[in-house]
């Protein structure tokens, strides 16, 4: 699996959009992004995830390079709720089952 | 619904006892899981089950043993833990994409297991 990397911590005020990067240079063609957060103590959410399109749901928008080797999840409106642990996963290309979790970002949101 | 249910949500064991935990869902979910996540540590994967049979085991310690009783059921078995194994154990299922053969996974609340 291609590794990600994030930055170790950012902070965010309340009601502004949070941009979360994530290098993923190695990715390769059948390979996709993922995105989970892990509020303290309990177990990883899902959030998005994508190929080479943007892709938007109730929760997040995520934006992938066209050359695929970085992407950025963006949250609009921000709110306290919503500091958790972000991880950017690589996942797919035969590895279907497999999603390595890197170190993350930790998202504080300040009010 | 995506809801992944792990019972219990604490569970404190002697290094001489058996205990199980336990991981259900009811979302027709073909694929479960168990991670282990020490603590500020990311989750790292332990079995994978597809179908009811064990498709993945990490190089997991035989002290922990997987079971897959049904389709929504996944146990887990301790037995002679250490310590170190005092953790939060996720349970997580996934289904296949049939556009995309994707697995989104998703998880479940986790049990602390703390090992005495």
């Amino acid at each position: 699996d291609a590794k990600t990397t994030q930055p170790p911590s950012m902070d965010c005020a309340e009601g502004r959009a949070a941009n979360l990067p994530c290098n993923h240079s190695t990715i390769s063609g059948n390979e996709y992004v993922y995105w989970y957060r892990q509020i303290h103590s309990q177990g990883p959410q899902y959030i998005i995830h994508g190929l080479k399109n943007n892709e938007t749901n109730e929760m997040a928008s995520l934006i992938i390079t066209e050359d695929r080797k970085s992407s950025t999840l963006i949250l609009p409106h921000a709110t306290l709720r919503d500091t958790a642990v972000y991880y950017c996963i690589v996942s797919g290309g035969g590895s279907n089952y497999k999603l390595t979790f890197g170190k993350g970002t930790l998202l504080t949101v300040n009010p | 619904d995506t809801e992944v249910t792990q019972t219990p949500k604490h569970l404190v064991m002697g290094m001489t006892n058996k205990k199980s935990l336990k991981c259900e869902q009811h979302m027709g979910h073909r694929a479960m899981y168990w991670y282990k996540q020490k603590a500020k540590k990311p989750p790292e994967l332990m079995f994978v089950y597809s179908y009811e049979k064990l498709s993945i085991n990490e190089s997991v310690p035989s002290r922990f043993s997987p079971e897959c009783p049904n389709s929504s059921l996944l146990n887990l078995h301790l037995h002679a833990l250490q310590p170190e194994d005092s953790a939060l154990y996720l349970c997580a299922s996934s289904d296949r994409d049939r556009g995309t053969k994707q697995e989104t996974q998703y998880f479940g609340p986790g049990t602390r297991l703390l090992v005495l």
